[in-house]
């Protein structure tokens, strides 16, 4: 069965360095999303892309994020400068159209910021 | 703009059904999820009712969706210690562009 995959699976760096998550989404979807899930809390949205542009993001998705999809393949969530509070759990999700009902979820990154 | 909440704990005996209930606010959601995280792992998609429905069964799964009440439970029967797991209500939100998701409930099966 395909499957969203995300590397690495824990990524620890140290405050204000700059990290890249890399998320490969199922092959023949078109619409991905990366989310956030701090130690204990719900998830949280932060970014659908389609079509090479953003098309939602929240709050939470300020300067300094930053979303690509470089080669058609991979999709990543670029954190330029990192803060303590941004230690969270970072899923990648992708589907196939607006109309489908699953979102496929990565099996996530965890994020440390020392 | 969509809230979805959840109790935070469950505690059951392995071999009795599980319930969890959540409640949402956004009363135009087509359909309601139910995820599954392990733990460790990501998020399962465990099922998912549409709004014009008032149960759906899969299995040892049950759903129930009182919209009226904006009220989302999941019955697990017959409940395994491989159950164990945070079960999320969610829904999609607008365009479908995105999931929102309760607080998760964590179920604790004992054996």
């Amino acid at each position: 069965e395909p499957e969203v995959t995300q590397t690495p699976s824990h990524q620890v760096t140290q405050m204000g360095q700059e990290v890249i998550l890399r998320c490969v989404p199922i092959s023949n979807h078109l619409y991905f999303y990366w989310y956030r899930q701090i130690l204990g809390q719900k998830v949280e949205f932060l970014v659908s892309f389609y079509n090479n542009e953003i098309s939602e993001k929240s709050e939470i998705f300020d300067d300094q994020f930053s979303v690509e999809r470089p080669d058609g393949s991979n999709f990543t969530l670029k954190i330029r400068s990192t803060k303590l509070e941004d230690s969270a759990m970072y899923f990648c999700a992708s589907n196939m159209d607006r109309s489908s009902y699953e979102q496929y979820f990565g099996p996530g990154t965890r994020l440390t910021v020392t | 703009g969509e809230d979805v909440e959840q109790s935070l704990f469950l505690s059951v005996r392995e071999g009795d059904s599980s319930v969890i209930n959540c409640t949402y606010t956004d009363s135009s959601s087509t359909y309601l999820y139910w995820y599954k995280q392990e733990p460790g792992a990501g998020l399962q998609l465990l099922t998912y009712i549409f709004s014009n429905m008032d149960m759906k069964q899969d299995q040892r799964l049950t759903v129930l969706l009182n919209k009226k009440d904006k009220h989302l439970s999941l019955r697990i029967a017959d409940t395994q210690t491989g159950d164990s797991a945070i079960y999320f209500c969610a829904e999609p939100g607008g365009g479908y562009q995105k999931v929102t998701f309760g607080t998760g409930t964590k179920l604790q099966v004992i054996p």
